[in-house]
């Protein structure tokens, strides 16, 4: 079955240092989309890619996605400890699933 | 989200007993969803339901069984928990408008811990 796995699983950065995830599909995916989950929270949407090679920019996190619509990656600019939490992709299957990722657990150091 | 509920939001039961998860939504969305979080595996599909009369099995549905009582509601069962069924539950709920680009919204999640 669709798999979507992300890597690193756990990332330690100090505060001001650059971060970031990579997600990758062993099928094509028709779109990804990223979610953040805080510590003790519940997952929030961010932002959906639908295009080949598409880039989006949210203030300092910076969303691409592959040319083959494979994988993705989320890169935050100068992290604040307010970029603490989970980090999920999604990609849904033909059935209208959502496979999430594993998801990349992000720790700010002050 | 405010708009998704989830009750109780901490539960420990026994091995065998039989518990059931309610989710309620005011999103007033026809698809709803339920995931459980384990560390390091990320989100599962266990079921999901495209509207009152639509159920469907996820990724993960074994030992797991659902009801959509409305278009508001969406419960998940144990029917004998055990210990492995441990974990964070989520509801979740879509508007279905855009087909495979939906947005999820999530509820805030059920500690479960069966001992």
């Amino acid at each position: 079955g669709q798999q979507v796995m992300q890597i690193p699983q756990y990332q330690h950065v100090q505060e001001g240092e650059d971060f970031t995830t990579y997600c990758n599909s062993s099928t094509t995916l028709s779109n990804i989309q990223w979610y953040k989950q805080r510590p003790g929270g519940h997952p929030v949407f961010l932002i959906q890619l639908v295009k080949s090679g598409e880039v989006k920019k949210q203030k300092r996190l910076t969303f691409q996605f592959g040319e083959a619509k494979k994988n993705s990656s989320l890169h935050i600019t100068a992290t604040q400890t307010t970029d603490v939490g989970t980090y999920f992709c999604a990609g849904p299957n033909t059935g209208n699933q959502f496979y999430f990722g594993t998801g990349t657990s992000l720790t700010v150091i002050p | 989200d405010a708009d998704v509920t989830q009750t109780p939001r901490n539960r420990i039961t026994k091995t065998g007993k039989r518990i059931m998860l309610e989710c309620s939504q005011t999103k007033g969305h026809d698809r709803m969803y339920w995931y459980r979080q384990d560390p390091g595996l990320g989100l599962r599909l266990i079921y999901y339901s495209f509207d009152v009369k639509d159920i469907n099995k996820g990724e993960i549905s074994d030992g797991y069984s659902v009801s959509r009582q409305a278009q508001a509601k969406f419960s998940l069962s144990l029917e004998s928990a055990i210990p492995n069924q441990t974990a964070l539950y989520f509801c979740a709920t879509s508007d279905g408008r855009g087909g495979l680009t939906d947005t999820q919204y999530f509820g805030p999640g059920t500690r479960l811990t069966v001992l």
